[in-house]
């Protein structure tokens, strides 16, 4: 069975510092990767996602991943962190088995300091 | 824009009484989700449906069950709610296939509690 594994539960960022959330899965296929993130007692938001081609994927609100297969995983950067990006972060697999349905990741939660 | 309603933010029942979540969706996707999130566990999958009157079992339905009589409204029911169902329910839909990719479009979010 799929499985993504988000090793950061938590994670404290400086305004303007760097950001990198890390994301393993587990699939025996060509996966299907989403980054959705939440703010506070919203849905889930569409960051990015990779299907196939050019291994470095560009998303809203400055955010990029990469897919990389050796390592089984899809990284989400932003090269300066704004305050309004506290939030949770969620990484994402889809299985196409009849149907589709995506397996998440337990979250990391980015708290940002001034 | 495409959106996902769920009808009520925020709920508060007792113990024993029957729920019911419903969700509304404006895409005309074929597929419809529920998940439950609740904290360090992540969001996992209760029910799903492919199409009308039809449902699939996902990770933790116990407890749970599901209607689906229209394309666009997808209702999840808690029979007899217990303090343990406390959580907040996530709707989602997408379109079906590979070539959609499965990405899904979530709604806000039903924010139940069971006292």
């Amino acid at each position: 069975a799929q499985s993504v594994t988000q090793p950061d539960i938590h994670i404290t960022v400086s305004e303007g510092a760097s950001l990198e959330l890390r994301c393993n899965y587990s699939y025996g296929a060509t996966p299907y990767l989403f980054w959705y993130v939440q703010s506070p007692g919203q849905g889930l938001q569409l960051l990015l996602k990779y299907f196939s081609g050019d291994t470095l994927v560009q998303g809203i609100k400055g955010f990029e991943a990469e897919f990389k297969r050796s390592q089984s995983s899809f990284n989400l950067r932003k090269p300066s962190v704004h305050w309004s990006d506290a939030a949770e972060y969620f990484c994402a697999v889809a299985l196409f088995s009849g149907y589709s349905t995506l397996t998440f990741g337990k979250g990391t939660m980015l708290l940002v300091s001034p | 824009d495409v959106k996902v309603t769920q009808s009520s933010r925020y709920l508060v029942k007792r113990t024993g009484e029957k729920v019911f979540l419903e969700c509304v969706q404006d895409m005309d996707h074929e597929n419809m989700f529920w998940y439950r999130q609740d904290p360090g566990l992540g969001l996992r999958l209760i029910y799903f449906s492919y199409d009308v009157k039809m449902k699939e079992k996902g990770d933790i339905p116990e407890g749970y069950s599901v209607s689906r009589e229209k394309k666009e409204r997808f209702s999840l029911i808690l029979e007899s709610a217990s303090t343990n169902q406390t959580s907040m329910y996530l709707c989602a839909s997408s379109e079906p296939g590979q070539g959609a990719g499965g990405e899904l479009f979530f709604g806000e979010g039903s924010r139940l509690t069971v006292l």
